[in-house]
């Protein structure tokens, strides 16, 4: 069985730009969770999808933002990019269904020069 | 909102040493997760506990309800085991209920 998948793996983007990234669940998993690593700190909650709408998001600006397709995969951008955007993006996904815990994804590595 | 405490942030030790990562957190839960990252950057899930014990080959976790505490021990430690290993504690109420410690970075020298 396919794990989470996150594409893309490395991203280098100009101060001002926008990135987009993209997150694959294991298949039957209805939930996708964005999650920002940045250097120095845990890992801190981003946005939560669940069933193609957005559930509830965490302490960022509204230049984050993303969406879930029909097929639960899902996408997160960032907008007007900041150096201290620099971070390990991770995605992870779920059921849905109780909590079973979550699977993650490799990440997608984000440097703003 | 849950506070998560890990400790040491940092530990190196020789191969074959008996390793212990603590975690530590201020409000009641419902599971408690140890989760391993490589320098990759990938999050691999190690265990889900909520009481008790569980074992996992060289890896055994342990929480302490009672006292907001929980162990993970790695025994007969390899260089394979070099990662960040990073205690979540979910409190309910969603993907924003689940709070994450900083990370143990642990290097195994041969």
């Amino acid at each position: 069985e396919a794990g989470v998948t996150q594409s893309p793996t490395h991203l280098i983007k100009t101060r001002g730009q926008q990135a987009t990234l993209r997150c694959s669940p294991i298949s039957g998993h209805t939930s996708v969770y964005w999650y920002q690593q940045a250097l120095g700190l845990g890992l801190q909650f981003l946005l939560w999808y669940d069933e193609g709408e957005e559930r509830n998001r965490g302490n960022f600006p509204p230049r984050f933002s993303g969406r879930q397709f029909p097929n639960y995969s899902s996408e997160l951008n960032v907008n007007a990019l900041e150096l201290e955007d620099s971070a390990l993006y991770l995605c992870a996904s779920s059921s849905g269904q109780g909590y079973y815990g979550y699977t993650f994804g490799s990440g997608t590595r984000l440097t703003v020069v | 909102k849950n506070e998560v405490e890990q400790s040491p942030q940092n530990l190196t030790a020789q191969e074959g040493e008996f390793i212990t990562i603590n975690c530590s957190y201020s409000v009641g839960i419902s599971a408690l997760h140890w989760l391993q990252q490589h320098p990759g950057g990938g999050i691999v899930s190690l265990f889900m506990l909520s009481s008790g014990k569980k074992k996992h080959g060289r890896l055994i976790a342990t929480i302490n309800i009672q006292e907001k505490h929980s162990s993970l021990h790695i025994t007969a430690s390899h260089p394979r085991d070099s990662a960040v290993y990073i205690c979540a504690a979910y409190s309910g109420g969603g993907a924003d209920g689940l709070t994450f410690g900083k990370g143990t970075h642990l290097i195994i020298q041969p």
